[in-house]
């Protein structure tokens, strides 16, 4: 299976200001086709994981313009241009190349 | 707006069964693989299962392969996961996700506990 390391685990952020998490893979995540299947989530306490970005830079329906995704091959990161309260959560990056597998997550919280 | 309503969840001894539902509205269901993705309490997230539109191409975790059984049914808009040979550490909220390469997961989940 393709390992999955995100980085930090824990990242405090003062609110207004900008938040960078890392997740790095084993094996390159570009599919034949072409396409890069790197999606973030975001899992907010007590409630369900959503999807936030896919394919590397998407944004999803609903999503704020304040997400943004960026990366390739192996390296990819999601970055927050300015925390607000309701983004504290567990982040997780998911590959779809090969068998899914997901990160272990960051935890990113309100300093 | 995509819906995903698990059910069929409860509390289940060491080598029991149990089987999970999934019905899903705002999409064609037919025109998308679906799969199985599961929570343990406090972990991470783990993708158990995968099937095609038409149910010709199945996937398994090495984790459950042999135990749950990942089916669907498209004129009813459902997704099923049985689970057989249950054990502690199968404990956790079960999602269905739509989507073969980038998972959206679109419902509450369904807990599951496996316990003597």
């Amino acid at each position: 299976d393709v390992g999955m390391t995100q980085s930090p685990l824990s990242l405090p952020v003062t609110l207004g200001q900008p938040a960078s998490f890392s997740c790095r893979s084993s094996q390159s995540l570009v599919y034949s086709d072409g396409n890069t299947y790197l999606s973030w989530y975001q899992q907010r306490p007590g409630q369900s994981p959503r999807r936030l970005i896919y394919r590397v830079s998407n944004r999803d329906s609903g999503v704020p313009d304040r997400f943004s995704g960026s990366g390739s091959g192996t390296d990819f990161t999601l970055k927050i241009s300015r925390v607000e309260a309701e983004d504290v959560g567990i982040y997780y990056c998911m590959q779809g190349t090969h068998r899914p597998t997901f990160g272990q997550g960051t935890k990113l919280e309100i300093k | 707006e995509v819906q995903l309503v698990e059910s069929g969840g409860g509390l289940v001894k060491p080598g029991g069964s149990l089987r999970l539902s999934c019905v899903a509205s705002g999409f064609i269901f037919n025109n998308y693989n679906m799969n199985w993705v599961r929570q343990a309490p406090g972990k991470g997230l783990e993708w158990l299962s995968s099937i095609s539109k038409s149910s010709s191409q199945i996937y398994y975790a090495d984790s459950v392969k042999g135990r749950f059984t990942i089916s669907r049914d498209n004129a009813r808009n459902s997704l099923f996961l049985q689970m057989n040979s249950l054990r502690v550490e199968d404990t956790g909220i079960y999602y269905c996700a739509r989507d073969a390469r980038e998972l959206l997961l679109g419902g509450q989940g369904t807990l599951v506990t496996v316990s003597s």
